[in-house]
């Protein structure tokens, strides 16, 4: 069974531009969730899909957003970057989070904004 | 606000030299608490899950325990390859959510 899948692996940007990331969930799960992790910070919760849905939203701005497709994919986007977005985005996946479920985490996509 | 804080930051250890990492919490309605291990430059990977005060779970050298405020993983007498970043992480009454600590690095030393 293949595992959750991150693309791209690598991204370099500039302040101010916006960037998409992607993520391929394991097979027959529904919920995908979104972390931040910085040194600094740890891993900080963006946001929870369910079912095409936003479940859950941490506290980041506005300027952090995604979406889920009906295959159960998702996408993040950020936009307007700044040099404090700079870090690993992890995209989990479970069957279905609300039930206690352990996640299934991607490799991540190591974003770099200079 | 669910709260978690892990002890110590950094662990260095001799091969075979037995210790315990320490996760502490906070939260409303714990639905469980989860330990997962990071290697570098790779997501985290589960271990264990935990539910209740009381609780134990063992996978070779680590084994997990819970009482209503903190957790422990016992590492017995470690290999170098055990050496990684030891994540804690509860979820609450906030289903979909998981709040992580800021994990434990520990290094083992053949």
């Amino acid at each position: 069974k293949a595992g959750v899948t991150q693309t791209p692996r690598y991204l370099i940007k500039t302040r101010g531009q916006q960037v998409t990331l992607s993520c391929s969930p394991i097979s027959g799960h529904r919920s995908v969730s979104w972390y931040q992790q910085t040194p600094g910070q740890g891993l900080q919760f963006l946001f929870e899909y369910f079912s095409e849905t936003q479940r859950n939203k941490g506290n980041f701005p506005g300027r952090f957003s995604g979406r889920q497709f009906s295959n159960s994919r998702s996408e993040m986007n950020v936009s307007t970057l700044e040099l404090g977005d700079s870090a690993l985005y992890l995209c989990a996946s479970s069957i279905d989070s609300s039930t206690n479920e352990k996640l299934f985490f991607g490799s991540g996509t190591q974003l770099s904004v200079l | 606000e669910d709260q978690v804080t892990q002890s110590p930051e950094a662990l260095r250890l001799q091969e075979g030299e037995s210790s315990s990492l320490n996760c502490s919490y906070t939260v409303s309605g714990l639905r469980g608490l989860f330990w997962y291990r990071q290697d570098p430059g790779k997501g985290p990977e589960f271990l264990f899950t935990l539910y209740s005060a009381g609780e134990e779970k063992e996978k070779e050298r680590l084994k997990a325990t819970l009482t209503k405020k903190e957790s422990f993983l016992h590492i017995t007498a470690p290999k170098p390859e055990d050496s990684a970043t030891y994540l804690c992480a509860v979820q609450g009454s906030n289903a979909g959510k998981s709040t992580f600590g800021d994990g434990t690095t520990l290094t083992v030393k053949p």
